[in-house]
């Protein structure tokens, strides 16, 4: 268990629609990494906060957006989806900007 | 843009043959990180290097950081059918004020008992 607490496990929802993922970092992690892992493929890194400010974007849609809140759980919202946005969702954690990142157990997303 | 590109994408080894991943930036990288995500599973952390020339060994398994800090291996002696899973270098790229862990593509290993 490496503390990182990410709901729901699974969703399956319909094109056009919007999700939101919860991730919870491990106590004491003031970063938070939002990661997309399509089948078979690598990590894409999406985007990163930082004790509640936005810290670094990768490769993150418009149509995507996520934020930190004060307590600092992590949202990710996924909004208008495709076909193409069905992945593995993982969300990590971290002190700091750097050392090592906690990964959750990832949302499965499955768009029909 | 900054990119950390990882080779092979795949490999299939037979048990007790040995496993080498490479790693390479487009740019100098603060640290290297290595995760090990199983079939199903999620990223795992296993080891991170700083200094230049860094070598660091976990059992079977070897680390190494180049001297210019843009590249990075991983060898596993006598692969065994626990080591199947995939392999991700992460590195640590410094831009401004931001920090952002840029992960590699991945090597998958099989290993064929």
């Amino acid at each position: 268990d490496s503390g990182v607490t990410q709901t729901p496990k699974h969703l399956i929802t319909a094109t056009g629609q919007r999700v939101t993922l919860r991730c919870s970092p491990r106590s004491g992690d003031l970063s938070v990494y939002w990661y997309q892992q399509s089948l078979d493929q690598g990590l894409q890194f999406l985007i990163q906060y930082y004790n509640g400010e936005e810290r670094a974007k990768g490769n993150i849609l418009e149509r995507f957006s996520a934020q930190q809140f004060p307590d600092l759980h992590s949202e990710l919202n996924l909004s208008s989806l495709e076909l193409g946005d069905s992945a593995l969702y993982f969300c990590a954690s971290s002190v700091g900007g750097a050392g090592e990142a906690f990964f959750g157990q990832g949302t499965r997303l499955t768009v029909v | 843009g900054q990119q950390v590109m990882q080779i092979p994408q795949y490999q299939h080894v037979q048990e007790g043959e040995d496993f080498t991943t490479y790693c390479n930036s487009s740019t100098t990288l603060s640290n290297i990180q290595w995760y090990k995500q199983r079939p199903g599973g999620h990223p795992v952390f296993l080891i991170q290097l700083v200094k230049s020339g860094e070598v660091k060994k976990q059992k079977r398994l070897t680390f190494q950081f180049g001297e210019a800090k843009k590249n990075s291996s991983l060898h596993i002696t006598a692969t065994q059918t626990t080591d199947v899973g995939t392999y991700f270098c992460a590195g640590k790229i410094s831009s401004g004020s931001a920090r952002q862990l840029t992960f590699g593509s991945g090597t998958q290993l099989t290993v064929l008992p």
